[in-house]
């Protein structure tokens, strides 16, 4: 069966430190995976998707970046944080689009406070 | 691109009663529309979803219910219990889905 790893899963960052989350599947290739943060009390922002390797789209500007170095990985960076790139961030996977979407489904987050 | 609203924000019913929760969206390419629950501090589960060729679809004490020609999808929960107290969101989308702002659901005994 296939399973989605993230972590860290908490994390407190001074503002202009560095960021990387990572993000894994596990029994499945070739998986769409995107990127989700969810601001405290709000709803889900899409941040980044890829459909394969080194294939990133960005959703909204902003200071972080995403990368797939490898088919099943997926992680999102900052070189310098900000106070507001606090919130919950969730990573999240669907299999291959046979016709329209796939179900999507979501790591357990990782929670970024950024002081 | 899509944009989808969700409302009511709140929602606070008695335990046995039925709750409703609707969005619409806006890009008439989505042909995809599921419903999450979210717990406090959990990831978003997977409760219910529907595709643009149907138009209902149930599952136990809850359904959604899809009009494609006005754009709007509605989630459905009868018989509500203390459980069901959560955080939903619709969502629309083909390859990527959109999110609705959520609904916080509040069931009292």
């Amino acid at each position: 069966s296939q399973t989605i790893h993230q972590w860290p899963a908490t994390l407190v960052q001074p503002v202009g430190s560095p960021l990387s989350l990572e993000c894994t599947v596990e029994g499945t290739s070739n998986p769409n995976l995107y990127w989700y943060r969810q601001a405290a009390g709000r709803g889900l922002q899409l941040l980044f998707y890829s459909v394969g390797i080194g294939q990133i789209s960005s959703e909204v500007p902003q200071n972080l970046s995403a990368s797939r170095p490898q088919d099943r990985q997926f992680i999102l960076s900052s070189k310098k944080l900000l106070l507001s790139d606090s919130g919950f961030y969730l990573c999240a996977w669907t299999g291959l689009a046979v016709s329209g979407a796939n179900v999507l489904t979501f790591g357990a987050g990782s929670r970024l406070t950024v002081l | 691109g899509e944009n989808v609203e969700q409302h009511p924000s709140t929602l606070s019913v008695q335990e046995g009663d039925s709750a409703v929760i609707k969005c619409t969206y806006s890009d008439s390419a989505s042909n995809y529309f599921p419903w999450y629950k979210q717990e406090l501090g959990k990831r978003p589960q997977l409760i219910i979803d529907i595709r643009s060729n149907v138009g209902e679809k149930k599952d136990q004490r809850i359904a959604v219910t899809l009009n494609k020609t006005a754009k709007h999808f509605s989630l459905h929960i009868t018989e509500t219990q203390p459980e069901d107290s959560a955080v939903y969101f619709c969502a629309a989308g083909f390859q990527k889905l959109v999110f609705g702002t959520g609904t916080r659901l509040l069931v009292s005994p």
